[in-house]
């Protein structure tokens, strides 16, 4: 089945520690994303990734950071200076053909 | 700047009934996509539409439809006899080009709640 997955789906962080989301898609898609979404509120853009080794700070990019090393995989990292990060992570891949953006089941991320 | 607007927070209808769920939209580029989305209570974004800016045919698929109106810059979506598994946040979204590809602004979302 071609798809997005994201692992975890629930993550719990201590005050402090930086965490990685996980992000995969075997659609063959060259762009991916990373939204952020906030209770009642819409999706805002993290980061983006046109290209393998290549990606650009999307309208929140402070206190994230992200790689793209391999054209399926796109990691978040939450860092500490993410001052409130407790929120819902979506990742997405888009369809050239039809700019398309198709979404991850996301991962639900809680500070403690 | 591209902004979406949903006017409509929250709605409730009972079941079988109509509901149309507005967007309005602002842009200065000529060519452009349109999308809605839903969001189960799952959480994952489930695309449903996408239509280009040059295109303003109706569409219907199932018990869906959309109208779409350049002259009002509007994107409504109309679902038809609604059911109670249509209960979700629906998203109505615009492409921006930005760096080479694109991006998505989104709407803040309308929540559509059908009961029994």
């Amino acid at each position: 089945d071609g798809g997005i997955t994201q692992s975890p789906k629930y993550l719990f962080r201590k005050e402090g520690q930086n965490v990685t989301l996980s992000c995969e898609q075997n659609l063959n898609h060259d762009a991916m994303y990373w939204y952020r979404q906030d209770p009642g509120q819409g999706l805002r853009l993290i980061y983006y990734s046109q290209i393998v080794n290549d990606f650009q700070k999307g309208d929140i990019a402070e206190g994230y950071s992200v790689s793209r090393e391999k054209k399926e995989s796109f990691p978040l990292t939450v860092t500490s200076a993410q001052k409130n990060p407790t929120a819902f992570y979506l990742c997405a891949s888009r369809e050239g053909a039809t700019d398309t953006q198709y979404f991850g089941p996301g991962t639900r991320l809680t500070v403690l | 700047a591209q902004k979406v607007t949903q006017a409509q927070t929250e709605i409730s209808v009972v079941e079988k009934e109509d509901v149309t769920l507005d967007c309005v939209y602002e842009t200065r580029d000529t060519t452009y996509y349109l999308f809605w989305y839903k969001q189960p209570p799952s959480g994952e974004l489930v695309f449903l539409i996408r239509r280009n800016s040059f295109d303003e045919q109706n569409e219907i698929s199932g018990r869906y439809s959309w109208n779409f109106q350049k002259s009002t810059s509007s994107f409504n979506f109309t679902i038809t006899a609604s059911q109670v598994v249509d209960s979700a946040v629906y998203f109505c979204a615009l492409s921006e080009a930005w760096l080479g590809g694109n991006k998505l602004v989104f709407g803040a979302g309308t929540i559509l709640r059908v009961k029994s």
